[in-house]
C-alpha cells in the first residue's frame, strides 16, 4: 500500500495495551473535532467526534478527551489490536479564510506489535 | 468501502501537463470535498462543492480548478503541473453542505509528476 507521512511521530504499543494519541489544535474558537484513522493505501476513516461543549465522548474501544483550556485532544484506544495499526489524524472545524472547513493535524502513526 | 469512488487510482505525468481526477460521491450525498495529501504537508483541504455550487475554498492553487456536475460527480483539474504537485488526492462526500456532516473518503488518486 501507499506510505503516508514517512516522517510522522510514531507510537509503538504491544497488542492488548491501551494507546493514547495526542493532538494540539490551533484555534480556541473551534467547536467541533474529529479523529480519523488512515490505513495504508486507503482514505481517512471517521472514528469519533466531539463538540466543544463536551469534555469526553466514548465509542467502541475508543474515547476522545477534549481539554479546551490547553487546546488539546486525545484519542484513547482500549486493548489495542493489530488492526488498529494506522495513521491517526485529529481535525478541527474552523472558520478560516471566509469559510467553515476541517483542518487536519499532522498525524501520528500507531504501530501495534504482537 | 466508503461508497466514494475515485478514478484513476494512479496517474503518472510530466511537468507542464494537465490532468483530471474524477470522484463519484456516495449515493444521496450532495457535497464533495477535495483534499491533497503530500508527505510533508499532511491533509490539506482544497475545495468543497454542494449540489453543484462551490461552498468552501481552502488552499487551492489557481492552477487547480474543480466542478460538480448535475449527477453530483466531481472533477478536479490540475494544470501546468509541477513536481511539487505529486501527492495523494482524496475526494470525500457528505450528505449535507456543512463540514459538521460526517465526511466519507474515497481511496484516493496517487499523482506522480516527473
Amino acid at each position: 500500500g501507499e506510505s503516508v507521512g514517512l516522517h510522522l511521530p510514531t507510537l509503538s504499543v504491544q497488542e492488548g495495551d491501551n494507546s493514547i494519541i495526542n493532538c494540539a489544535y490551533s484555534n480556541s474558537a473551534s467547536d467541533y473535532f474529529i479523529w480519523y484513522k488512515q490505513e495504508s493505501g486507503k482514505g481517512p476513516q471517521f472514528i469519533i467526534d466531539i463538540r466543544s461543549n463536551m469534555d469526553k465522548r466514548q465509542g467502541q474501544r475508543v474515547t476522545v478527551l477534549l481539554n479546551k483550556t490547553v487546546k488539546h485532544l486525545s484519542l484513547q484506544i482500549t486493548a489495542t489490536q493489530p488492526g488498529d495499526s494506522a495513521v491517526y489524524f485529529c481535525a478541527e472545524f474552523m472558520f478560516s479564510g471566509g469559510y467553515n472547513k476541517l483542518i487536519f493535524g499532522a498525524g501520528t502513526r500507531l504501530a501495534v506489535h504482537p | 468501502d466508503s461508497g466514494v469512488t475515485q478514478t484513476p487510482k494512479h496517474l503518472i505525468t510530466a511537468t507542464g501537463q494537465r490532468v483530471t481526477l474524477r470522484c463519484s460521491p456516495r449515493s444521496g450525498d450532495l457535497s464533495v470535498y477535495w483534499y491533497q495529501q503530500s508527505l510533508d504537508q499532511g491533509l490539506q483541504f482544497l475545495i468543497q462543492y454542494y449540489n453543484g455550487e462551490e461552498r468552501a475554498k481552502g488552499n487551492i492553487l489557481e492552477r487547480f480548478s474543480a466542478q460538480q456536475f448535475p449527477d453530483l460527480h466531481s472533477e478536479l483539474n490540475l494544470s501546468s503541473l509541477e513536481l511539487g504537485d505529486s501527492a495523494l488526492y482524496f475526494c470525500a462526500s457528505s450528505a449535507g453542505g456543512s463540514s459538521y456532516n460526517e465526511q466519507f473518503f474515497g481511496p484516493g488518486t496517487r499523482l506522480t509528476v516527473l
